[in-house]
């Protein structure tokens, strides 16, 4: 069984640039994978920051960007706040209807 | 504004079966793919099923011919019929609007517990 694959932790310094990825176990995301990226803290419902590989969820900030980085998609936070230390997780989709959720990645902002 | 909102949660034991639902609003409903996610405590989130707007349903293999997703498009609902519950799908349920592959609006979400 495939396995979608993330960075369990990484931190970035307020003001900073951080890369999360989102990649398969066995083959390559492409666009069509349909990567999406959410936001979740928590004790909340995850908040939609990246659909469709780089499409910005309405009201969500230009300093978040999605992309596909050689065989993985990519969330860019360009000028990290610290109000972005939060759980991220991305979906594939692997076809046939079925999605597939990453283990999540846990941003800290020091 | 868009919105959905989850119903129906609670305790259940194990083999027992519960019903979830999902009202919606502010977007011509019947015209959107809809999906339920799941997240069990301190752990990742897990797509659930999907409903297409032609009425198309996906499941995975953890829930498929336990779970049953549906639609009724006149009343802007969506509900999960779930049976022979287990401890493991113990979890918050969140409705979602799909978009292009992912979702776009979540709700709040329902606590589902399955517990003797």
């Amino acid at each position: 069984q495939t396995v979608v694959t993330q960075e369990p932790s990484l931190s970035v310094s307020p003001g900073g640039t951080v890369t999360l990825t989102c990649g398969l176990s066995s083959g390559s995301v492409s666009t069509g994978s349909y990567p999406s990226w959410y936001q979740q803290t928590p004790g909340q419902a995850p908040r939609t920051l990246i659909y469709s590989t780089n499409i910005r969820s309405s009201g969500v900030p230009a300093r978040f960007s999605g992309s596909i980085l050689g065989n993985k998609a990519a969330l860019t936070i360009t000028g990290a706040q610290a109000e972005d230390e939060s759980n991220y997780y991305c979906l594939l989709y692997m076809g046939s209807g079925i999605r597939v959720f990453g283990g999540g990645s846990k941003l800290t902002v020091l | 504004e868009v919105q959905v909102a989850e119903s129906g949660g609670g305790l259940a034991q194990p083999g027992g079966s519960l019903r979830l639902s999902c009202a919606a609003s502010g977007f011509i409903f019947s015209t959107y793919d809809m999906h339920w996610v799941r997240q069990a405590t301190g752990k990742s989130l897990e797509w659930v099923s999907a409903i297409g707007s032609a009425g198309d349903t996906y499941y995975p293999g953890s829930v498929k011919g336990r779970f049953t997703i549906s639609r009724e498009n006149a009343k802007n609902s969506l509900y999960l019929q779930m049976n022979s519950l287990r401890v493991g799908d113990t979890a918050v349920y969140y409705c979602a609007r799909g978009m292009q592959g992912g979702f776009d609006t979540w709700g709040q979400g329902v606590l589902v517990t399955v517990s003797s």
